[in-house]
């Protein structure tokens, strides 16, 4: 069955500085991936997702994912990140029956001042 | 402007006293689900819907009943709750199924505590 791992549960990183979390997947096929970010206190937001194409996808918020079929992987990257990107990060893959996104366990993001 | 509503925001409760958790979508979509969202283990669903009187057991349905009368409404029942159903609740929707490329919308979530 598809699912999909994040290997870090915690990350702190400076205001400015880059972020990239992790995604692996488990899947035969080309999956589906998507990324949601829930602030504080919200629901969750879609960031970006992958269909097919492109492995290079860009989100909102100036995220941006590369899917890598070699590396199992869908990792999420910012380039500068600002006291607002603290929060926490799903990554899910979707599965046809029952309509369902199946999460990974999410990163829950620090950002130092 | 488009969304998905849950009532309560918060609720406390005792064991076996009876509550429902309303959802409401104003996108006219056909796909609604609930997930209950614990530390590390992400969100799971708990039931989703198709459409109106249609609707199935998701990873984990155990304890929780669902209703979807109306095309807007899917409310979430817990006929006896207990301390295990202490968790953060979100309901979503989507337009079709995944083979249509359809992103599901969240609500804000209902913090359940049970004690």
């Amino acid at each position: 069955a598809q699912s999909v791992t994040q290997p870090d549960i915690h990350i702190t990183v400076s205001e400015g500085a880059s972020l990239e979390l992790r995604c692996n997947y488990s899947y035969g096929a080309t999956p589906y991936l998507f990324w949601y970010v829930q602030s504080p206190g919200q629901g969750l937001q879609l960031l970006l997702k992958y269909f097919s194409g492109d492995t290079l996808v860009q989100g909102i918020k100036g995220f941006e994912a590369e899917f890598k079929r070699s590396q199992s992987s869908f990792n999420l990257r910012k380039p500068s990140v600002h006291w607002s990107d603290a929060a926490e990060y799903f990554c899910a893959v979707p599965k046809a029956a029952g309509n369902k996104l199946t999460f990974g366990g999410g990163t829950r993001v620090l950002v130092k001042p | 402007e488009a969304q998905v509503t849950q009532n309560p925001r918060y609720l406390i409760t005792v064991t076996g006293k009876k509550l429902t958790v309303t959802c409401s979508q104003n996108m006219n979509h056909e796909y609604m689900s609930w997930y209950r969202q614990d530390p590390g283990l992400g969100l799971r669903q708990i039931y989703y819907s198709m459409n109106v009187e249609v609707t199935d057991k998701g990873d984990v349905p155990e304890g929780y009943k669902v209703s979807r009368k109306e095309k807007r409404n899917f409310p979430l029942i817990l006929e006896s709750p207990s301390p295990n159903q202490t968790s953060l609740y979100f309901c979503a929707s989507s337009l079709g199924s995944w083979g249509s490329y359809n992103e599901q919308f969240f609500g804000p979530g209902t913090r359940l505590t049970v004690l």
